[in-house]
């Protein structure tokens, strides 16, 4: 079943905007998640937060966790037209293998 | 360098006709993982090896089947594809089987059946 449903499901911003994405699963958690995929292609590991942790940052990327919410969003900051891609969050691995959400999609206007 | 390799990237087969697609992996990983991918939803894992050990998703059709001959290689056969196996397949590795483990995904196989 899904674990993680993204929204909103498309975002389009303009080039050096903050882009939000949100995310909520349903189960809990022992860390959470995010991973870009590009148009046709695999998906590439952003950042992990584990589920003590409330905030974490890795370059233009902020990633948020409330567990008492089952919810957790990415920023990212100051967008690029490269950052034009599919974000998923994802929760679980290990023996179960990872759930994703549906997914955002963001598209960079220059 | 390319860490999880997919090939063919692209695969066309004929309704019924078995296909195998391929993975291989130069992270010396333990974990091997097959993710299905319909046209936009999320990836859904099919199954994974841990090591040797063969673990099937409780959905996932009997009509996949995969192997892992050595570390390095992993492959999904599909017996008789169907309209509704066209995906992209997606195959991933993870150094242990630990929950907090990242997992790096090789480009995809989009396959279409014809």
């Amino acid at each position: 079943s899904q674990q993680g449903e993204e929204d909103p499901q498309a975002l389009s911003i303009q080039e050096g905007e903050n882009a939000t994405m949100n995310c909520s699963y349903k189960t809990s958690i022992n860390n959470l998640q995010w991973y870009r995929q590009n148009s046709g292609r695999g998906l590439v590991h952003l950042i992990l937060i584990r589920s003590n942790e409330r905030e974490k940052h890795s370059g233009r990327l902020r990633v948020t966790l409330d567990t008492s919410k089952k919810s957790s969003s990415l920023l990212i900051t100051a967008s690029r037209a490269a950052d034009t891609a599919s974000y998923f969050c994802a929760t679980g691995g290990g023996a179960d293998g990872l759930t994703f959400g549906k997914g955002t999609h963001l598209i960079i206007q220059p | 360098d390319a860490m999880v390799i997919q090939n063919p990237r692209y695969q066309v087969t004929q309704f019924g006709k078995p296909v195998t697609l391929s993975c291989s992996q130069t992270l010396n990983h333990n974990v091997m993982y097959w993710y299905q991918q319909k046209s936009s939803q999320a990836p859904k894992l099919l199954f994974h090896y841990y090591d040797k050990d063969f673990n099937n998703e409780a959905d996932t059709p009997d009509n996949f089947q995969s192997r892992r001959p050595n570390t390095s290689f992993c492959f999904l056969d599909i017996r008789s594809p169907g309209l509704g196996d066209a995906a992209m397949y997606l195959c991933a590795t993870s150094r242990r089987r630990g929950a907090a483990d990242t997992q790096y995904f090789g480009p995809g196989t989009r396959l279409t059946v014809l």
